[in-house]
């Protein structure tokens, strides 16, 4: 496709519950990101990577939450036993390798834990 | 720990105004700057950015940033705003550890 595409677009699960959030990248896009934004809040970083190789998972809040990226073009954002407090829109984005800065972004999914 | 402020939350004008939005990072060295916007609807789309050279940035749709470095800031600024201006605005710059620091974003709502 011509952009950022992530799925589910809205996912709501009971707390405890696990959640895979896919994204796929534009087609030769080397980087890749995953945001959390919560509601009045803007997108905060949670890892990124290059090709298949993760280079910051600094952003993660904790080991509940993991991202992979095996052959180095969709993404999963897994986040095992889901609390209320990980409701929040996850935003992908990627970039290509001579422009790093310049993140295009997906739709987000839109995750509720009831 | 660098930062991104936007002092409106919500703003509303009648089409045809003038529109400034604020924005002021901490971050001290070299920057890179950026507005990001997101339609109703739609995803987060860039709308322009500052890596270096002329302090006076264009965007798509009319709009326009100036870096003003001894003030920290990087406001947006259309000098006729349009009904489908309305979207939520967000500043963003590049930290200190090469990862991109968003403000809270403004809604912008446009009356008809």
């Amino acid at each position: 496709g011509a952009g950022v595409s992530q799925s589910p677009r809205y996912k709501v699960t009971k707390r405890g519950q696990d959640v895979a959030l896919r994204c796929d990248p534009i087609s030769g896009h080397v980087s890749l990101y995953w945001y959390r934004q919560a509601l009045g809040q803007g997108p905060e970083f949670l890892t990124y990577f290059n090709y298949e190789a993760q280079q910051d998972k600094s952003g993660l809040p904790n080991d509940r939450f993991s991202a992979e990226r095996p052959e180095g073009s969709i993404s999963t954002l897994t986040i095992q036993r889901t609390e209320q407090r990980d409701s929040a829109m996850y935003r992908c984005a990627s970039s290509s390798g001579t422009s790093r800065y310049e993140q295009y972004f997906g739709p987000g999914t839109r995750l509720t834990v009831t | 720990a660098q930062s991104v402020s936007q002092h409106n939350h919500h703003v509303i004008l009648s089409e045809a105004a003038s529109l400034e939005l604020g924005c002021n990072y901490s971050y001290g060295g070299t920057v890179n700057l950026f507005w990001y916007v997101q339609y109703p609807g739609q995803h987060l789309q860039l709308l322009l950015k500052y890596f270096s050279g002329d302090p006076l940035v264009k965007g798509i749709k009319g709009f326009e940033a100036e870096f003003i470095k001894s003030k920290f800031s990087f406001n947006l600024r259309k000098p006729s705003v349009q009904w489908s201006d309305t979207a939520e605005y967000f500043c963003a710059v590049v930290g200190r550890d090469d990862k991109i620091i968003f403000g809270k974003g403004t809604r912008l709502h446009i009356l008809p």
